[in-house]
């Protein structure tokens, strides 16, 4: 049974340009939440998907969008790329909104420069 | 707004002997509480989470935590450390029966084995 799948593992860009990350729930979950992770912080909340739209957001600008699709798989876009926007970004799965808790991914790590 | 302190950045701890990471939350409803604990470079992987019910919980590789409502607690215990568990360790809360607002995690805290 595979867990939650993220890929690419690991990213470097350059300032301004714009990225796409992916992510695959485990199986039988229909929920799928973002989180940024910087360098010695704990995570933090993106956004959430459930059927397909977005549920709800954190304290992220709108260079941060989203998008789920019909078989739950998710992707994180970002826009007009920052040197801080250099982190690890971890996606979570769940069943129902977060009902029985949550499956994290090993995360994409995306450097900036 | 729900917050998460996890007031230690580091503990050092020899190995065999006990340890207690502490967690304190605020939170308007009643929690979801959740210890995760990440190696270097990886994801989060669930150590235990409360939900509702006993407030004694188990989780794996021997890890337990009590959840204390009346000082908004949720420490996490282990009776004896292995070096295996070097790491860095989050405590989250979340909503009670899921929802969209996600988890809020605390700072972490980074546990060093001593031989």
């Amino acid at each position: 049974d595979a867990g939650v799948t993220q890929s690419p593992t690991h990213l470097i860009k350059t300032r301004g340009q714009q990225v796409t990350l992916r992510c695959s729930p485990k199986s039988g979950h229909d929920t799928v939440s973002w989180y940024q992770q910087a360098l010695g912080q704990g995570p933090q909340f993106i956004f959430q998907y459930y059927e397909e739209e977005e549920r709800q957001r954190g304290n992220f600008p709108d260079r941060f969008s989203g998008h789920q699709f019909p078989n739950y798989s998710s992707e994180l876009n970002v826009n007009a790329l920052l040197l801080g926007d250099s982190a690890l970004y971890l996606c979570a799965s769940s069943f129902d909104r977060g009902l029985y808790g949550y499956t994290f991914g090993s995360g994409t790590r995306l450097t900036v420069v | 707004a729900q917050s998460v302190t996890q007031p230690d950045i580091h503990i050092t701890v020899s190995e065999g002997a006990s340890l207690e990471l502490r967690c304190n939350y605020s939170y308007g409803a009643t929690p979801y509480l959740f210890w995760y604990v990440q190696s270097p470079g990886q994801g989060l992987q669930l150590l235990l989470k409360y939900f509702s019910g006993d407030t004694l919980v188990q989780g794996i590789k021997g890890f337990e935590a009590e959840f204390k409502r009346s000082q908004s607690s949720f420490n996490l215990r282990k009776p004896s450390v292995h070096w295996s568990d070097a790491a860095e360790y989050f405590c989250a809360v979340g909503a009670k029966g899921g929802g969209a607002d996600g988890l809020t995690f605390g700072k972490g805290t980074h546990l060093i084995i001593q031989p």
